[in-house]
């Protein structure tokens, strides 16, 4: 059985840093790759990044660049997401999900909110 | 990155069947027959119903079925029952590698 079972998340100021983990079971974690989504409080979902198997290639979008990192480590079946100079507006659940072109496995999710 | 164009809400009786459009460009959804539609309750994390435009993964009723005619795909419920009421999202593979969706759909089940 697929699992992807994530944590890390919690309440930070804004400016701060959190880095989310998502330990991955049940399937073949360097055949994929993986991906983050995030869903803001009562909005829609929103594709934040995602990463190649070898973790060769990395994509986001564009309202973290530069202040978001994705990486993997398939020795631990792990996925990352390094959150820095985080915003009121990054408040969401945090999923993390399995797949590139069609994204069919998702985590249960972890609450991320920024606040003063 | 824009996000698909969906329908905010549609509604309908048990029994009878509903469609939820999803609208892209010829980057996203015209370009790919990667548009999947997830199923989300409330609190929940989204559930895979269809991917690559028509095809249910294992365990999801045949009461739902998808297609996609140029840059809009759809995804149609027959046969409407009380626990299908909850947000329906599409979402497309892009020429950029990445992943897009749609605003959501509320389903309501009168």
């Amino acid at each position: 059985e697929v699992q992807l079972v994530e944590s890390g998340g919690g309440l930070v100021q804004p400016g701060e840093s959190l880095r989310l983990s998502c330990a991955a079971s049940g399937f073949t974690f360097t055949n994929y790759w993986m991906s983050w989504v995030r869903q803001a409080p009562g909005k829609g979902l929103e594709w934040v990044a995602n990463i190649k198997e070898d973790g060769s290639e990395k994509y986001y979008v564009d309202s973290v660049k530069g202040r978001f990192t994705i990486s993997r480590d398939n020795a631990k079946n792990s996925l990352y997401l390094q959150m820095n100079s985080l915003r009121a507006e990054d408040t969401a659940v945090y999923y993390c999900a399995r797949g590139l072109a069609t994204v069919d496995y998702w985590g249960q999710g972890t609450l991320v909110t920024v606040s003063s | 990155q824009s996000a698909l164009t969906q329908p905010a809400s549609v509604s309908g009786s048990p029994g009878q069947s509903i469609t939820i459009s999803c609208t892209g460009t010829s980057s996203d959804v015209g370009g790919y027959n990667y548009v999947s539609w997830y199923q989300q309750h409330p609190g929940k994390a989204p559930k895979l119903m269809i991917h690559e435009v028509s095809n249910r993964p294992s365990g999801v009723s045949n009461r739902f079925s998808g297609s996609k005619s140029g840059n809009t795909a759809s995804l149609t419920i027959s046969g409407l029952q009380a626990e299908d009421e909850a947000d329906y999202y599409c979402s497309s593979y892009t020429s950029s590698r990445t992943q897009v969706f749609g605003g959501g759909t509320k389903l309501t089940v009168l």
